[in-house]
């Protein structure tokens, strides 16, 4: 059963436009999210993560937002440029390893 | 300032064989972990060591064997290979949870 849940496997946005990656989770206590980003053939790299103490966390063009009443989460990346092109996952932390969805690729075309 | 090196890169088994894929960090992180990615199933937990000599089964553990004897180093071992195990996999380390975790370059591992 999975706990954290993203339901789009893929994403095209225009270069300069939105781009708006979800993720839903099942368990009300996840209280740390985290987004990755990945490229091909290499590892997973940390992009952003938010607490559950917040709503919104931003980091230049990324800001995370936080819904905890929906048990859903969203990354926005403004503007999109080509080199954003990858798969993001979107994990929770506990006590344990990180939990990840199954990622979304996005491709940013120019 | 290496972080999370894993080695090797790209391997070629036939089935029945065994191997040890290498993790090695300096960071100095209790946590480390060992995933494997496949097509359309996101990154699955295999095994993970919350300290040197302390280690646990992730959601897909079986046919994988660790163990942690310093705080550097997480070999994971295939004890006899099987296709279903053709996989990249990744190993990671953290300080501890609640932070972020930092990825080697991942292993491609083929099983013929």
């Amino acid at each position: 059963d999975q706990q954290v849940k993203q339901n789009s496997p893929s994403l095209s946005v225009q270069e300069g436009r939105i781009s708006i990656l979800n993720c839903d989770y099942t368990n009300s206590m996840f209280d740390y999210f985290l987004w990755y980003k990945k490229y091909p053939a290499e590892g997973p790299t940390f992009l952003i993560s938010i607490s559950s103490i917040k709503d919104k966390n931003e980091d230049g063009r990324f800001t995370v937002f936080l819904n905890k009443s929906a048990k859903h989460l969203s990354l926005h990346i403004v503007p999109s440029q080509p080199g954003d092109s990858a798969v993001y996952f979107c994990a929770y932390s506990g006590n344990t390893p990180l939990v990840f969805g199954k990622g979304t690729r996005l491709s940013v075309i120019a | 300032n290496a972080g999370v090196t894993q080695t090797p890169k790209f391997q070629v088994l036939k089935t029945g064989q065994s191997m040890t894929l290498q993790c090695a960090q300096d960071m100095n992180h209790e946590y480390m972990s060992w995933y494997r990615q496949d097509p359309g199933m996101g990154l699955r937990l295999i095994h993970y060591s919350v300290g040197a000599g302390i280690t646990d089964q992730g959601e897909v553990p079986n046919g994988y064997n660790v163990s942690r004897s310093t705080t550097e180093d997480f070999p994971l071992r295939l004890l006899s290979a099987a296709p279903s195990q053709t996989s990249v996999y990744f190993c990671a380390s953290s300080y501890q949870g609640r932070t972020e975790a930092f990825f080697g370059q991942g292993t491609r591992l083929t099983v013929v």
